[in-house]
């Protein structure tokens, strides 16, 4: 199967810092990426859909100026949780489609915490 | 409104048994249903994807497409230990959208005690 890697894997930071994290796929080109966000004991909420080369389309009520994403090649998409604070603790997921039977490949997902 | 709903249980079954998850959605023109599995504090893997009405089976997992009543199931034969996990539900609703945006059901927590 398709393989997509996510890093870092857990990120322990302080109010106020920002946070990078990257998705890449390994194995195929990923011509959309997705970004989700999960809360404990909750599904999966997207946060945005990013296609390389353009800017990310948003979900209603995800603050684009606060989740900054990037897809600068069809491998890679980056999310920068920016002035990070405790509400914003949470599991990080993306996942990526080559666009195949709108198939989604998830990475093994980030956890935030924010002090 | 988009919705993806499942039965949230959970549900428990003992090892050897079938497990039968189940899902409705809101939009009749939804052309791709996925199920995926989560194992607590891990990210979703894809169990099985169906596009056409009918049965689709692969190993022990067998999904079923019923579009006119807007209704998708896992069944899981011979559950083992190992299956225990949330099973999530996940249906394309962008009507003749490419942006292939997935909306995810709550999901459903299976236990397969021994």
């Amino acid at each position: 199967g398709a393989v997509v890697s996510q890093h870092p894997s857990r990120v322990i930071c302080k109010s106020g810092t920002s946070v990078k994290i990257e998705c890449r796929s390994l194995d195929f080109q990923a011509t959309t990426m997705f970004w989700y966000r999960q809360f404990p004991k909750q599904s999966l909420m997207l946060m945005a859909t990013s296609n390389e080369g353009s800017k990310a389309t948003y979900e209603q009520g995800v603050e684009k100026d606060k989740f900054l994403i990037n897809h600068a090649s069809l491998t890679l998409s980056t999310l920068t949780v920016t002035s990070a604070h405790p509400e914003d603790s949470s599991f990080y997921i993306c996942s990526a489609s080559s666009g195949l039977g709108n198939i989604q490949y998830f990475g093994a997902g980030t956890r935030l915490s924010v002090l | 409104q988009k919705e993806v709903e499942q039965n949230s249980g959970p549900l428990s079954v003992p090892e050897g048994a079938i497990a039968s998850l189940n899902c409705t959605y809101s939009d009749r023109v939804s052309q791709s249903f996925f199920w995926y599995r989560q194992y607590s504090g891990k990210s979703p893997e894809l169990i099985m994807s169906i596009y056409s009405n009918g049965d689709k089976e692969d190993g022990r997992f067998t999904a079923q497409l019923n579009k006119a009543s807007q209704y998708v199931s896992l069944l899981i034969r011979d559950s083992q230990p190992s299956d225990s996990a949330t099973y999530l539900c996940a249906v394309n609703l962008d009507r003749g959208s490419t942006l292939g945006r997935l909306y995810f059901g709550r999901g459903t927590q299976l236990t397969v005690w021994p």
